[in-house]
């Protein structure tokens, strides 16, 4: 169990820029979510994933915000035409499947995150 | 929609003190609430989380505490040490949710001084 791995660690961008990052969840974890997290502020909901259906879209996913998890392993999340306003950590967690006990079927782990700054 | 405060924004504590995190929920159909450790530059860490069912749970000096009726949840931290010093999140989860998603507070910045 290597835990959730994320790439790039930072990125830099001028705005208006395409940006992609990438998120490995923990291996056999089929739920994987995106968060965003501004300074001084708690991780907000932006997406969530079983396997490979995208099941949740939060609000703050606009149009320039597209997510995929192609055969339900890794997933990316790509901002299209980049603003000011984008920048912040974005992070990935990942949790077990629903077992009967219910036992593990909460608990999320997060990665290190992907620092954004757009210039 | 659901919404989790929590207070105090910092906290300043000498080593060997207690210390105490509050959180408030709104939607009452919440059912589990973990607690997160962010160090600078790391992603949260998950150190401990109770379910709806449980009024109290406890790891070393670590412990957690529920209240449905009042609709609140507390971490307690004993015996504080400098390494204890992270910012720390409440969050809480929605049993309707199918996704599981996690509603964060705004976090509590914990310093532990020597």
């Amino acid at each position: 169990d290597t835990g959730v791995s994320q790439n790039p660690r930072h990125k830099i961008t001028k705005r208006g820029q395409n940006v992609t990052f990438r998120c490995d969840p923990i291996s056999e974890h089929n739920r994987l979510y995106w968060y965003r997290q501004t300074l001084g502020q708690g991780p907000e909901f932006l997406t969530y994933f079983q396997n490979e259906a995208q099941l949740e879209k939060s609000r703050l996913l606009s149009d320039r915000f597209s997510a995929e998890r192609p055969k339900g392993s890794f997933s990316t999340l790509e901002i299209q035409r980049t603003e000011q306003g984008d920048s912040a950590m974005y992070l990935c967690a990942s949790s077990s499947p629903l077992v009967p006990s219910g036992r593990g079927a909460y608990e999320q782990y997060f990665g290190p995150g992907t620092r954004l700054t757009v210039t | 929609g659901e919404n989790v405060e929590q207070h105090p924004s910092t906290l300043s504590v000498q080593e060997g003190d207690s210390a105490v995190i509050k959180c408030t929920y709104s939607d009452s159909a919440s059912n589990y609430f973990p607690w997160y450790k962010q160090e600078l530059g790391k992603g949260p860490q998950l150190i401990i989380d109770i379910r709806s069912n449980v009024g109290e749970k406890k790891d070393q000096r670590i412990a957690v505490t529920l209240n449905k009726t009042a609709k609140h949840f507390s971490l307690h931290i004993t015996e504080t040490q400098p390494e204890d010093s992270a910012v720390y999140f409440c969050a809480a989860s929605m049993r309707w949710s199918n996704t599981g998603k996690l509603i964060f507070g705004q976090g509590t910045t914990l310093q532990v001084k020597p």
